[in-house]
């Protein structure tokens, strides 16, 4: 069965370091989605790429988290300088999206989820 | 606003009993609605619902959508262990592909 990938899987590091998080979306999917979850908030959308352009970015703090997509395997989330607020488990998921039309998109698969936690 | 509000946000059930798990939105420009479940690690897919009154089925659970009401319901018949999780509702709204989530509902199923 194809799935996302995301590395790595548990992240521990201090407040203001740079942390990387990775994503390798199923092959053939068009559109990756970045969430994150937290007890409080629940699952929100952070940002998505529709064939690799972002298209939309303001579910995430501007100052500190970026996320790009430099080839089709790969998407990364980056949070510089990490703050203890965003301990969370940051989810890649993928999906095949229409974007005109009528018609039915594919349901996004989801990636285990990279477990983030700022001291 | 788009919103996905779940109900009841927990249960406590027994094995054999069934459950009913409800599913309201308030979305601009209405695709789908989507249900998941989430065990300790990745949501996975269950259902995913576009048209009114059409029940999606899967073995014990099922599903149902009121796009008149705004509403959605999973209902899991013979409840098992194995179906203590937590249940996600998602909306896709528009042309984008991205899901708006509920809060969840948390089961558990009791021996």
């Amino acid at each position: 069965d194809a799935r996302v990938t995301q590395t790595p899987r548990h992240k521990v590091t201090e407040m203001g370091q740079e942390v990387t998080m990775r994503c390798q979306p199923i092959l053939g999917h068009n559109t990756v989605f970045w969430y994150r979850q937290t007890m409080m908030q629940g699952l929100e959308l952070l940002a998505y790429f529709r064939n690799r352009a972002p298209l939309d970015d303001s579910g995430m703090p501007k100052d500190r988290f970026s996320a790009e997509m430099p080839d089709a395997t790969l998407a990364t989330l980056k949070i510089q300088p990490s703050e203890p607020r965003d301990s969370a488990v940051y989810f890649c998921a993928s999906g095949l999206v229409l974007w005109t039309g009528e018609g039915s998109n594919q349901p996004q698969h989801f990636g285990d989820g990279t477990r983030l936690s700022i001291l | 606003e788009d919103k996905v509000v779940q109900s009841p946000l927990s249960l406590v059930v027994h094995e054999g009993d069934t459950v009913t798990l409800n599913c309201s939105y308030e979305v601009t420009n209405f695709r789908s609605l989507l249900w998941y479940k989430q065990e300790k690690k990745a949501p996975t897919f269950l259902f995913m619902l576009t048209s009114s009154g059409i029940e999606k089925k899967s073995g014990r659970l099922s599903s149902i959508l009121d796009k008149k009401e705004l509403f959605s319901i999973l209902n899991i018949t013979a409840t098992q262990t194995g179906d203590s999780a937590v249940y996600l509702c998602a909306v896709s709204p528009g042309n984008t592909g991205k899901l708006i989530f509920g809060q969840g509902t948390t089961l558990q199923v009791k021996p």
